[in-house]
């Protein structure tokens, strides 16, 4: 059964950082292309960063480049987002998703909370 | 950037009706569409992908059309667990990967 289990979320202040994982089972991120979707309370979903399977393709959404960095490590079969400089609007429910297509999301995580304030 | 707009923002429908959602493509995305159903505290689920193609494990009553800018999902009759938000998704002009602003389908 895959699963994705995400943790690492919390409250931060506004220029502070926080590193977000994501946990597999039942799926190795070798063969998956995954990202990083985040949803802010009550609106939709913003997809955030992507890499690819082999590792070696990596996307930023403008609104976090610079500042976040996406990665895994396939020995512990995890994924990572470093966020930097966080800022308010950053605050969101933040989902690790993926395929073993770079098109749609089938796996996903139950998400991890992120509050950026003061 | 491709901007997805759906429709309506919330539609109203009893039980056993049919729910016709739209989304629309500000330019031509050929049949690079899914959609998804999100519940309250719950992640997203993808329903179809390929605008036309169930995914695993979904009902048949949920099914999708269209192709390059139009595109439709449509439950012909609805179950209590179907009243959820749903968004589409373009996948053919990436980075980056784009979302509509989502429908709620609840109970009139």
């Amino acid at each position: 059964q895959v699963q994705l289990v995400e943790s690492g979320g919390g409250l931060v202040k506004p220029g502070g950082s926080l590193r977000l994982s994501c946990a597999a089972s039942g799926l190795s991120f070798s063969d998956y292309y995954m990202g990083w979707i985040r949803q802010a309370p009550g609106k939709g979903l913003e997809w955030v960063s992507y890499i690819s399977a082999s590792g070696r393709t990596i996307f930023y959404a403008d609104s976090v480049k610079g500042r976040f960095t996406i990665s895994t490590d396939n020995a512990k079969n995890s994924l990572y987002l470093q966020m930097n400089n966080l800022r308010a609007e950053d605050t969101a429910v933040y989902y690790c998703a993926g395929d073993q297509l770079p098109n749609w999301f089938d796996v996903w995580g139950q998400g991890t909370l992120v509050t950026v304030s003061s | 950037e491709t901007v997805m707009t759906q429709s309506p923002v919330t539609l109203s429908v009893s039980p056993g009706e049919r729910a016709t959602l739209s989304c629309r493509a500000s330019q031509s995305i050929s049949s690079h569409l899914a959609w998804y159903q999100q519940k309250p505290g719950q992640a997203p689920r993808l329903l179809i992908y390929n605008a036309a193609t169930r995914a695993t494990g979904i009902p048949a009553r949920f099914s999708g059309s269209g192709s390059e800018t139009e595109f439709t999902l449509t439950i012909s009759s609805l179950q209590s667990e179907d009243f959820a938000v749903y968004y589409c998704q373009q996948y053919k002009n990436w980075p980056p990967w784009t979302f509509g602003q989502g429908t709620k389908v609840e109970i009139k």
